[in-house]
């Protein structure tokens, strides 16, 4: 059974930092392309990142292009987010999914962002 | 890249059909069949249904189906149930190799 557990969302101030962990289980990860995906509340998914299976292909949204760093760890079976120069903006629950045939088919559970001071 | 432009809500009683649009543009639906459709309940991850425009993952009900016109795809759910009632999003790849989603449809069944 596939499972993706996302962690290590926080309350932090404007211009912090912080590392999102994504933890996969019941597929082969190092054959998979993954992705980031958050969704601020009330509002549609926004697509912010995705990685090639082996990593050395990475893409960004615009809105995160320079500030997030998409990475993995396939002995971990893990995927990583870290954000830096964050704004309120940001503020969403953050959501890993693996990325195939351009579709998102399996989703962690989220975890929430939220930038305040 | 901007948003791609769905209807904020739909409605239907059971039994009957409803179809959810999706308008993008030359740089994203009409020049790739790569459109996919998400639903999603109150509180949970959204579940893909539809992806590459007409194909459904493994499990997906055939009450739903997808088709795309021009720079528009369309999500359309017949024999409407109760458990249909949910937020649904279109998302399209793009020429720039990024996906953009939709703003939502809110389904109501009635």
């Amino acid at each position: 059974q596939v499972h993706l557990v996302e962690s290590g969302g926080a309350l932090v101030q404007p211009g912090g930092s912080l590392r999102l962990s994504c933890a996969v289980s019941g597929f082969t990860f190092s054959d998979s392309y993954m992705s980031w995906i958050r969704q601020a509340p009330g509002k549609g998914p926004e697509w912010l990142s995705y990685i090639s299976h082996s990593g050395f292909v990475t893409l960004y949204a615009d809105s995160v292009r320079g500030r997030f760093t998409i990475s993995r760890d396939n002995a971990k079976s893990s995927l990583y987010l870290q954000m830096d120069s964050l704004r309120a903006e940001d503020t969403a629950v953050y959501y890993c999914a693996t990325y195939r045939d351009f579709a998102f088919g399996y989703w962690g559970q989220g975890t929430l962002v939220t930038v305040s001071s | 890249q901007s948003a791609l432009t769905q209807p904020a809500s739909v409605s239907g009683s059971p039994g009957q059909s409803i179809t959810i649009s999706c308008t993008g543009a030359s740089s994203d639906v009409g020049t790739f069949n790569l459109v996919s459709w998400y639903q999603q309940h109150p509180g949970k991850a959204p579940k893909l249904m539809i992806y590459e425009v007409t194909n459904r993952p493994s499990g997906v009900s055939n009450r739903f189906s997808g088709s795309k016109s021009g720079n528009t795809a369309s999500l359309t759910i017949s024999g409407l149930q109760a458990e249909d009632e949910a937020d649904y999003y279109c998302c399209s790849y793009a020429r720039s190799g990024t996906l953009v989603f939709g703003g939502g449809t809110k389904l109501t069944v009635l």
